[in-house]
């Protein structure tokens, strides 16, 4: 069990440009989330896939945002035309069933949009 | 929409002193509750869950949960803090939407524990 890696640890970016962010989930996990997470806040959930489908996405906090996974392995989330407000950190969990809802977090990514 | 209420930014505990970290919720049907804890630089990590049954849920780290129906909540303790308890405290709640399931979190009790 290598956990969620999620690359890069930090990104800044001018406002206006597009990023990407990469999760690999823990292996055998077929369920993979997105989280946002803003100062004094808790995780905010943004989409969530089952294998490769991606079964929620109304949560996304707008058009500039969208998430893929391919291959029903790892995922990217990409911002489009980032704006200030975009700026957080981007969490990425995993988890082996639902029900459980034990989710395995990665450490995040840092977007700074100046 | 089921939602999660972390009255207290903060607690502050003497080393060895009892810790509570409150936790009120809002759920319609069943709750199904959670607590993860965030240390800098790391992901959350999942301290323990409350699905039914026993109202003291025991966790890692020698943390321990008391759901109490009544009153809506779901308190984590410890009977004898360590500084390296120091972290932020997230309580959380499944949240069924229509297909899937996911978690909807509070905004974070951050413990200090003083040597």
């Amino acid at each position: 069990d290598t956990g969620v890696s999620q690359d890069p640890r930090h990104k800044i970016t001018k406002r206006g440009q597009n990023v990407t962010f990469r999760c690999d989930p823990i292996s055998e996990h077929n369920r993979l989330y997105w989280y946002r997470q803003t100062l004094g806040q808790g995780p905010e959930f943004l989409t969530y896939f089952q294998n490769e489908a991606q079964l929620e996405k109304s949560r996304l906090l707008s058009d500039r945002f969208s998430a893929e996974r391919p291959k029903g392995s790892f995922s990217t989330l990409e911002i489009q035309r980032t704006e200030q407000g975009d700026s957080a950190m981007y969490l990425c969990a995993s988890s082996l069933t639902a029900e459980n809802e034990k989710l395995f977090f990665g450490s995040g990514t840092q977007l700074s949009v100046l | 929409a089921q939602s999660v209420a972390q009255p207290e930014d903060q607690v502050n505990v003497a080393e060895g002193n009892p810790l509570t970290v409150k936790c009120t919720y809002s759920v319609s049907g069943n709750p199904y509750l959670f607590w993860y804890v965030q240390y800098p630089n790391r992901g959350l990590q999942f301290l323990l869950k409350y699905i039914t049954g026993d109202n003291l849920v025991k966790g890692s780290y020698g943390f321990e949960a008391e759901f109490n129906k009544s009153q809506t909540s779901f308190h984590l303790k410890k009977p004898s803090a360590l500084v390296s308890d120091s972290a932020l405290y997230f309580c959380a709640v499944r949240d069924m939407g229509s297909g899937y399931s996911t978690l909807t979190f509070g905004k974070g009790t951050m413990l200090l524990v003083s040597p």
